[in-house]
């Protein structure tokens, strides 16, 4: 079935630093990929997508670039700030899954002034 | 108002004890979910709904229930709550297509 891996958290860096958060999947077809973001106490948000091979997904200064070759679709954004610190979840849409979001385990950031 | 709005936001209960958690949309789709968050699982489909007459098992259905009394409307209910049902219960709605979830603020169950 589908599934997604994402990297081992918690991540902490401080601000204005790199970030990155791996992502990878297994699925059937030609999946979409999410990534979604929880901040303290609220439910989740979608942060950004890619519905097809090589495009790229950007918001709020994050981006993410559908790799089907290595399925993979990493979480990058070159400056990060103390208010990026949520929970951010990875998550496909397969061919199989019949509109159902299938997740990752969530990454926990933590950004300090 | 929010556009999907669950009650209660917090409960604590005893273990034994039936719980009904309720979810209300206002996006007007017919598809609705339950999904569970503990620590380092991140989200885990509970039940959905397609429509009004359409209930469906997700990967963690034991122990729970679901009632769809509208398009607008999803409870979960607990039969009968153990401890390890305690974390954040989260109600989603989405578009026919599935691209457009728009997730509840989530109710915080503790069973003691």
């Amino acid at each position: 079935g589908d599934s997604v891996t994402q990297m081992e958290g918690p991540v902490t860096l401080s601000e204005e630093a790199f970030l990155t958060i791996n992502c990878t999947y297994t699925a059937t077809g030609y999946p979409s990929l999410f990534w979604y973001v929880q901040y303290p106490g609220e439910g989740l948000q979608l942060l950004l997508k890619a519905t097809k091979a090589d495009d790229k997904g950007s918001n709020k200064g994050f981006e993410a670039t559908y790799r089907k070759e290595t399925t993979s679709f990493h979480l990058e954004k070159g400056s990060v700030q103390v208010s990026d610190s949520a929970v951010y979840f990875c998550a496909l849409l397969g061919g199989t899954s019949y509109g159902k979001l299938t997740f990752g385990q969530g990454t926990i950031l933590t950004v300090h002034p | 108002d929010a556009d999907v709005t669950q009650t209660p936001r917090n409960r604590i209960t005893k273990t034994g004890k039936r719980i009904m958690l309720e979810c209300s949309q206002t996006k007007g789709h017919d598809r609705m979910y339950w999904y569970r968050q503990d620590p380092g699982l991140g989200l885990q489909l509970i039940y959905y709904s397609f429509d009004v007459k359409d209930i469906n098992k997700g990967e963690i259905s034991d122990g729970y229930s679901v009632s769809r009394q509208a398009q607008a409307k999803f409870s979960l209910s607990l039969e009968s709550a153990i401890p390890n049902q305690t974390a954040l219960y989260f109600c989603a709605t989405s578009d026919s297509g599935g691209y457009g979830y728009t997730f509840g603020s989530g109710t915080r169950l503790t069973v003691v």
